[in-house]
């Protein structure tokens, strides 16, 4: 069993919808949860962050944690062209800055016209 | 806030020859810093950990005297890739942590 994991995708959703990404863990002791965004041929930008059971929004993203499923998702509304990108479920098993993230395989997104 | 830089964005060398990648963090001091490779289409790969003043700490099956790691201050972590071959062909990324970690914006090496 990976780590981390998540549907590689492509998720393909049309502009303005919702995209759904999901992803889930193994650690149970997992403390801290990050969304990157990959754009081909980038490095990863960090998106969201969230460390508690429960949403946490920013503007058209919402990250949702549920710690006893071991399971974290990115809401993105109103979906763009330019939100067409991978993106990178991280967890971190300590809160601290200094511990190594685990990343997943990414979940291509194409939102379409 | 929060930036990191890499230099340089893109290398070309020859095969047995070394390359030195930078990572620097420009507005805060990063204890910790990160180097990644992530090859196309797959995931990063975690190479290894750099903390400011003490040796790296490199992941499983990654060859410490071939990255070479040196965190010589808070703000500067280089990857010396020595006696590079054409398998080391690469996207190099590196991240400082912060609250989080941000990443630089990759150094694509090609060995020929």
């Amino acid at each position: 069993q990976k780590e981390v994991e998540q549907n590689s995708g492509p998720l393909s959703v049309p502009e303005g919808a919702i995209a759904s990404l999901n992803c889930t863990y193994s650690d149970r002791g997992s403390q801290s949860f990050f969304w990157y965004r990959q754009y081909s041929g980038k490095s990863p930008e960090l998106i969201m962050s969230i460390y508690s059971n429960g949403d946490k929004e920013d503007g058209r993203f919402t990250a949702q944690l549920n710690k006893a499923s071991q399971y974290v998702s990115l809401l993105i509304r109103d979906s763009q062209p330019s939100d067409s990108a991978t993106y990178l479920c991280a967890v971190n098993r300590l809160t601290g800055t200094a511990s190594k993230l685990t990343f997943g395989t990414g979940t291509r997104l194409q939102v379409t016209l | 806030g929060a930036v990191v830089s890499q230099h340089p964005s893109w290398v070309i060398c020859k095969s047995g020859t070394s390359v030195k990648i930078e990572c620097r963090s420009l507005d805060f001091q990063a204890t910790t810093m990160f180097w990644y490779r992530q090859f196309p289409k797959q995931s990063l790969m975690l190479m290894a950990t750099s903390n400011e003043g003490s040796k790296a700490t490199y992941e499983q099956g990654v060859e410490k005297d071939k990255f070479l790691i040196n965190h010589a201050s808070l703000t500067l972590s280089t990857l010396t890739v020595t006696s590079a071959h054409p398998e080391d062909s690469s996207f190099y990324i590196c991240s400082a942590a912060l609250n989080e970690q941000y990443f630089g914006p990759g150094t694509r090496l090609t060995v020929t």
